[in-house]
């Protein structure tokens, strides 16, 4: 079974610029959840997506936004791109029952480079 | 915040057990404890959860004490591939479903040839 698949693996965009990121959960498995991860702050929670419906959040602002389309994959959009915008973005799929004993498979993400 | 302290670093013995403490004092009865870990520029990878009794897989084994406020994730037989950074994470479930994973600094284990 294919993972979690997320592109692009590398990119560069300049302060005001928006960006979308792709991912591709694990076949079967309906949500998604992004996440960010920078030397500063670490791994932190941006939101989770079911079924189309964003159904968890984490701390992060507008800017942040994300979508999830009926065969489950999901992009996830950065507008008006600043400096500490640059990071690892990493997408995690898991079946979507909502239970907490769920376990999340992660993608090897996206490294976002803002100059 | 994270709900967990971890050592921020440890050494092993290759061929050794690895044995990586985490505390967890305020975790909630119907909360998890996980355990991921990361190699360097790689998604996290997930090895083993638990919620009160003890947990083994092929990669580990998990020790959650009584009290539940503390675990003990074991690697039986490290080698130089597992050295890595550990996660230990507690997580719930609030109204809209399971919380997003709360990751912590976690423990920098390294694994001595």
């Amino acid at each position: 079974k294919a993972g979690v698949t997320q592109t692009p693996r590398y990119l560069i965009k300049t302060r005001g610029q928006q960006v979308t990121l792709s991912c591709s959960p694990i076949s079967g498995h309906r949500s998604v959840s992004w996440y960010q991860q920078t030397p500063g702050q670490g791994l932190q929670f941006l939101f989770e997506y079911f079924s189309e419906t964003q159904r968890n959040k984490g701390n992060f602002p507008g800017r942040f936004s994300g979508r999830q389309f009926s065969n489950s994959r999901s992009e996830m959009n950065v507008s008006t791109l600043e400096l500490g915008d640059s990071a690892l973005y990493l997408c995690a799929s898991s079946l979507g029952t909502g239970y907490a004993n769920e376990k999340l498979f992660f993608g090897s993400g996206t490294q976002l480079s803002v100059l | 915040d994270a709900k967990t302290t971890q050592p921020p670093s440890m050494d092993c013995a290759e061929g050794r057990a690895a044995n990586l403490p985490c505390n967890h004092s305020t975790i909630s009865g119907n909360e998890y404890v996980y355990w991921y870990r990361q190699i360097h520029s790689q998604g996290p990878q997930y090895i083993i959860h638990g919620l009160k009794n003890n947990e083994t897989n092929e990669m580990a084994s998990l020790i959650i004490t009584e009290d539940r406020k503390s675990s003990t994730l074991i690697l039986p037989h490290a080698t130089l591939r597992d050295t890595a950074v550990y996660y230990c994470i507690v997580r719930g479930f609030s109204g809209g479903g399971a919380d997003g994973l709360t990751f912590g600094k976690g423990t920098h284990l390294i694994i001595q040839p």
